[in-house]
């Protein structure tokens, strides 16, 4: 079936660092959705990208869809301590609203 | 967006025992999905539930486990029947953003369960 990889499996930066975390796939998706969660909460929607070689941002989030459709990154400039949290990407899939989530990145940001 | 109210926010539960979750969204959705998160690990989508049909479950869930209702558009509870200790998760529920087109999903606070 299908299966999304995300990459690096955590970090471990320095406030004021850049944070580049991506996931790839072996299939095609029509829709790249970036997710954050905070302890003891659900996932909270960050960036949707909708078309291939879309680039987006939300603030300091930017997340671009890949041109192969097989693809996304996210990348967080100038890191903050409450960028803390679980970072998952989703492919929603061709054929129907099936939607296939990354195994996530565990950030973790020093003041 | 959807304002999805979970509850209970969590939980520790008896093994062999049954713990129903309820669902309430702020507005009339077509389809509810509930999700499993164990711990450390993705999420996992266990069934899709729509209002006046028997909900559809992924491989690897069964109804007799995971009884879902969907009473009405703005509802749904999960049930997690007979548990173990392996059914210590987060339960999500889930609902999509529709426009003219898809915009993502919406999620709930989950429900932190213990099954001891």
């Amino acid at each position: 079936g299908q299966q999304l990889n995300q990459s690096p499996q955590s970090m471990f930066i320095q406030e004021g660092e850049d944070v580049s975390m991506n996931c790839t796939s072996s299939s095609i998706f029509n829709t790249w959705l970036w997710y954050k969660q905070d302890p003891g909460e659900g996932p909270v929607l960050l960036i949707a990208l909708y078309k291939a070689g879309e680039l987006t941002s939300n603030g300091r989030l930017t997340a671009q869809f890949g041109i192969t459709r097989k693809d996304s990154f996210l990348n967080i400039s100038a890191s903050i301590p409450s960028d803390v949290g679980i970072y998952f990407c989703a492919g929603r899939g061709t054929g129907g609203f099936k939607t296939i989530f990354g195994a996530g990145t565990r950030l973790f940001v020093k003041a | 967006s959807a304002v999805i109210s979970q509850k209970p926010s969590r939980d520790i539960c008896q093994r062999g025992t049954s713990l129903t979750i309820q669902c309430q969204v702020d507005s009339q959705v077509t389809m509810m999905f509930w999700y499993r998160q164990q711990p450390g690990q993705s999420l996992t989508l266990i069934a899709t539930a729509n209002q006046g049909s028997e909900a559809t479950y992924e491989s690897g869930f069964v109804i007799d486990k995971f009884p879902i209702s969907r009473p009405n558009l703005t509802f749904s509870t999960l049930t997690v029947s007979n548990m173990s200790p392996e059914d210590s998760s987060i339960y999500l529920c889930s609902v999509e953003e529709m426009g003219q087109t898809f915009y993502g999903y919406t999620f709930g606070s989950g429900t932190r369960l213990t099954v001891v």
